[in-house]
């Protein structure tokens, strides 16, 4: 069966300091990925989603970047945070762009 | 016109009541419709996909209506577990590529 890790749980990070959240999926090929930002008492907002490795699409100009190293690797990076920032950082995976996405169980990032 | 639209609530019923959530949505070519379930501090979880003749799971029926571009989320004889963030979700053909796109949610809270 197909899992999907992220780490880490809960992040607690200073204004200007880089961010770097990992995704990966167990049990699937070829998987479509995407990274959410749900802020608090929000709903979910797509950043990236990628189709393939080194392919990525941004959704939201910000200061947040996406990279796909591996198949089944999605890291969600940025050079300097902002207080904004802050949320719930969510990474999916879905066997194509129509079907089911399914959730890993999130970063909580807070920018002080 | 938001691309896809939930009422907040939150809903409060009582145990063993029947509640039901609609989520409307603006693209009249999508084809792909789900409803998620959220709980506080967690990541969503799919709950059902919504077929075009509508679909039970249990105690959960769910309902597409194309012409007027909505979905339902019906829950019999509710429980205190039930309570929870339901999300809608919908796809939509963006840039030549397909995506799903979220509502925020509607809140149910069950009271015994």
């Amino acid at each position: 069966s197909q899992t999907i890790h992220q780490w880490p749980a809960t992040l607690v990070q200073p204004v200007g300091s880089p961010l770097s959240l990992e995704c990966t999926v167990e049990g699937t090929s070829n998987p479509n990925l995407y990274w959410y930002r749900q802020a608090a008492g929000r709903g979910l907002q797509l950043l990236f989603y990628s189709v393939g490795i080194g392919q990525i699409s941004s959704e939201v100009p910000q200061n947040l970047s996406a990279s796909r190293p591996q198949d089944r690797q999605f890291i969600l990076s940025s050079k300097k945070l902002l207080l904004s920032d802050s949320g719930f950082y969510l990474c999916a995976w879905s066997p194509g762009s129509t079907d089911t996405q399914y959730f890993g169980p999130g970063t909580r990032l807070t920018v002080l | 016109r938001k691309e896809v639209e939930q009422d907040p609530g939150p809903f409060n019923v009582p145990e063993g009541a029947t509640v039901a959530f609609n989520c409307t949505y603006s693209n009249s070519a999508s084809q792909s419709f789900f409803w998620y379930r959220q709980d506080c501090r967690k990541e969503p979880k799919l709950l059902m996909s919504v077929y075009s003749s509508g679909n039970e799971d249990g105690r959960f029926t769910a309902q597409l209506n194309r012409a007027s571009q909505y979905i339902s989320l019906l829950i019999r004889d509710s429980k205190l577990s039930d309570s929870a963030t339901y999300l809608c979700a919908v796809n939509f053909n963006s840039g030549g590529y397909q995506k799903v796109t979220f509502g925020t949610g509607t809140k149910l809270q069950v009271i015994p």
